[in-house]
C-alpha cells in the first residue's frame, strides 16, 4: 500500500519565519503535489512536480518555493511566513493512471 | 476552464438509506473523475476514477457514474452507515498530465 509521510500533523511558527513542510512517499511516483486546504475555498494547488528537479506551478505559487533532489522527497517552503499562511498543507503522489494518493495532512498556523 | 461544483455543501441522512452525491463539471471534454473521501483532520482517499471511456465504477457498496454528455457524475452509496460520515470530494482531470480540478466537497453524515 502508497504511504505518502508529511513530517509534522501540526506546525506553529512565527510571521517571517521560513518555513519547511516535509513530504516523503515510498511508492517510487514519479509526480508529487502540494495542495492547501481552506474553508469556503476547497483545494488549491500550489506546486507539483513530474521528476527529480523538475516543478511547476499551480494555482497559487506566491509566497511559496519547492524543493525535489529526491524522487521520494517533495519539500515545500515558505519563504517568509505570513498569516495568510495559515491553512491545512496536504501533500500527494502518484504514478499515471492510478489515483493519488494524499498525506494526512499539516496543519500550519502563522502567528 | 473547467469547473467542478457539488450541491449541496452538506447533507444528512438516516442508517440504512441509500443516497447520492452530486458532481457537476463545465467541460464535458474530460479525461477522468475521481471521488474522493476525507475524514476530520485528515488527508484525502480514493475511492473510485472513472475514466472518460467509462461510464461507471463499483466498490462495494459504492457506486460513481460519469455522464460527459450532460457534465454531470454522481456517487452512490448504499445502504448508509455512521461510518461513511465524512466529506465527498469529486475531481476531475482534462488530459493525462493536466491538474487535477476539485469540487468543494459535500459533508456527509449519517444519523445513527
Amino acid at each position: 500500500d502508497v504511504k505518502v509521510t508529511q513530517s509534522s500533523r501540526y506546525l506553529v511558527k512565527r510571521t517571517g519565519e521560513k518555513v519547511f513542510l516535509e513530504c516523503v512517499q515510498d511508492m517510487d511516483h514519479e509526480n508529487m503535489f502540494w495542495y492547501r486546504q481552506d474553508p469556503g475555498l476547497g483545494l488549491r494547488l500550489i506546486y507539483f512536480s513530474y521528476d527529480v528537479k523538475m516543478k511547476e506551478k499551480g494555482d497559487i505559487p506566491e509566497g511559496y518555493s519547492v524543493s525535489r533532489e529526491k524522487k521520494e522527497r517533495f519539500s515545500l517552503i515558505l519563504e517568509s511566513a505570513s498569516t495568510n499562511q495559515t491553512s491545512m498543507y496536504l501533500c500527494a503522489s502518484r504514478v499515471y493512471p492510478q489515483p493519488q494518493h494524499f498525506g494526512d495532512g499539516t496543519r500550519l498556523s502563522i502567528l | 476552464k473547467q469547473e467542478v461544483t457539488q450541491i449541496p455543501a452538506a447533507l444528512s441522512v438516516p442508517e440504512g438509506e441509500n443516497l447520492v452525491l452530486n458532481c457537476s463539471f463545465t467541460d464535458s471534454a474530460i479525461y477522468n473523475l475521481q471521488w474522493f473521501r476525507q475524514d476530520p483532520g485528515k488527508g484525502l482517499t480514493s475511492l473510485l476514477l472513472i475514466q472518460s471511456s467509462q461510464r461507471e465504477q463499483t466498490s462495494g457498496r459504492l457506486n460513481a457514474s460519469l455522464d460527459k454528455s450532460s457534465g454531470r457524475s454522481t456517487l452512490y452509496i448504499a445502504a448508509s452507515q455512521p461510518g461513511d460520515s465524512a466529506t465527498y470530494l469529486c475531481a476531475g482531470q482534462m488530459n493525462r498530465d493536466d491538474k487535477i480540478i476539485f469540487g468543494k466537497g459535500t459533508r456527509l453524515h449519517i444519523l445513527p
